[in-house]
Parts: C-alpha cells; structure tokens; sequence
C-alpha cells in the first residue's frame, strides 16, 4: 500500500517571497514521486517527477523538489513565487510494474500568492 | 504536445439518470485510468483499464460504473442510477508503454454535477 500525506491545505506567501509545500509518503515498495498542479477549472498538470538518480529534481515555473529517501519526503520548493502561482497542488506517488500504473494523491495543498 | 481530451466539460444529471463520461486518450498510449474528485478533497484513483480489460478498480468503483473502450479511440465511464454523492470532478488519464516508465497524462476533466 502506498500514501501521500500534504500537512498544509494551504500556504499563502507574499509575491517574491520563497515558498516550500511539504510532501511525506509510505510505501512498501520503490515508488516514483511526483508534483501535480491544478489551476481553478483546470485539470492536472505535471509539474515535475522523481524516478531515479539526482534528488534534486526541476520542473516547470521555476519548480524544484528534493526526493529524501532517510525522511521519506519530497518537499516542493521556489525561491521567488508569482501570483500566476496561485494554484492547488497535489504530491503524488506511483508504483510502476511493467506499464500498469496507480496514481495516490495527497490532499492537495492550496498556495495563495498574495500581491 | 498531444494531449487527453474529455467531453463534456460540464455534465447536469438528474439522480436516477445514467450518464456517460467521454475521454480520447493519447492515441499510441496502452493504459488507460478514470479519477475522481469531490469537491475540496483529493484525486481518487477508479479504475485501471489495460487490454480491454479493468487491471485494478478501487472500493469506489461498484457496480453501478463501468469502463468500456468501444473503439480505437474513445475510453468511456458509465455511472448507472447516478446518486447525489456521484457530484464530481471526473479525470481521464493515459500512459504509454515500452522502455521503462511513461508518466500518465490527465485530460482537463468532466465536472459532473447530479441534482
């Protein structure tokens, strides 16, 4: 069985200020992490993912996450936000066998980019 | 970039009703995926769907959903006697295959609203 667990439904920040949403999961077996986003209306957008090697991984908007293995986290990080960031994220994990995937979303956690 | 379409938008059902969801997925994708999303919670996982059969469905998906790939390239989710808590956003998502892990892709979603 496999978790997702976002403590903080939501964040605001003030534009241009640092910002990082908090990700732990459980698995029993080697999972691959990954950071959604949804705009209001909108459907999911990948941000970034964690299959292997570097755990410093980088998406897209300036997006970055650190996959720490010892804590089981993979926090979600930006130096510098913007309010077109205003958004609902979702950490995510995945186990993969031989093409079949399942997707287990955390509870999503509400970034406000206040002006 | 191709992309996972879903129609319609925007469904209204009276309960009671039978509806149907529709998603064209990516078309050299092999995996196909419903999710479900009430209204402020997480993204749900429903149902797998890999060689004209369901691979994995969760407790959510009982008798009254059913999946059904009609022709090359439409992937459908039919609620029967639709229930007032079947109120929804309803995601389609598609992955490929072949060498190693292909991220899944999320169509925009059917917001399925049931009076």
């Amino acid at each position: 069985a496999q978790s997702v667990t976002q403590l903080d439904s939501q964040v605001p920040v003030f534009e241009e200020a640092p910002v990082e949403l908090r990700c732990n999961y459980s698995s029993s077996v080697s999972v691959y992490l990954f950071w959604y986003v949804q705009y209001p209306n909108q459907g999911l957008q990948l941000l970034l993912k964690y299959l292997s090697g570097s755990t410093l991984v980088k998406g897209i908007n300036g997006f970055e996450a650190e996959f720490n293995k010892s804590q089981t986290s993979f926090h979600l990080r930006k130096p510098s936000v913007h309010i077109s960031d205003t958004a609902e994220y979702f950490c995510a994990v995945s186990s993969f066998s031989g093409g079949y995937q399942k997707v287990t979303f955390g509870t999503g956690t509400k970034l406000q980019v206040i002006p | 970039e191709p992309e996972v379409t879903q129609t319609p938008s925007h469904q209204v059902t009276q309960m009671g009703q039978e509806v149907i969801l529709r998603c064209v997925p990516i078309s050299n994708h092999l995996y196909f995926y419903w999710y479900r999303q009430i209204l402020g919670q997480k993204v749900e996982f429903l149902v797998s769907f890999y060689n004209n059969e369901i691979s994995e469905k969760s407790e959510i998906f009982d008798d009254q959903f059913s999946v059904e790939r009609p022709d090359g390239s439409n992937f459908t989710l039919k609620i029967r006697s639709t229930k007032l808590e079947d109120s929804a956003m309803y995601f389609c998502a598609s992955s490929g295959r072949d060498r190693g892990y292909q991220p899944q892709h999320f169509g925009d979603g059917t917001r399925l609203s049931i009076l």
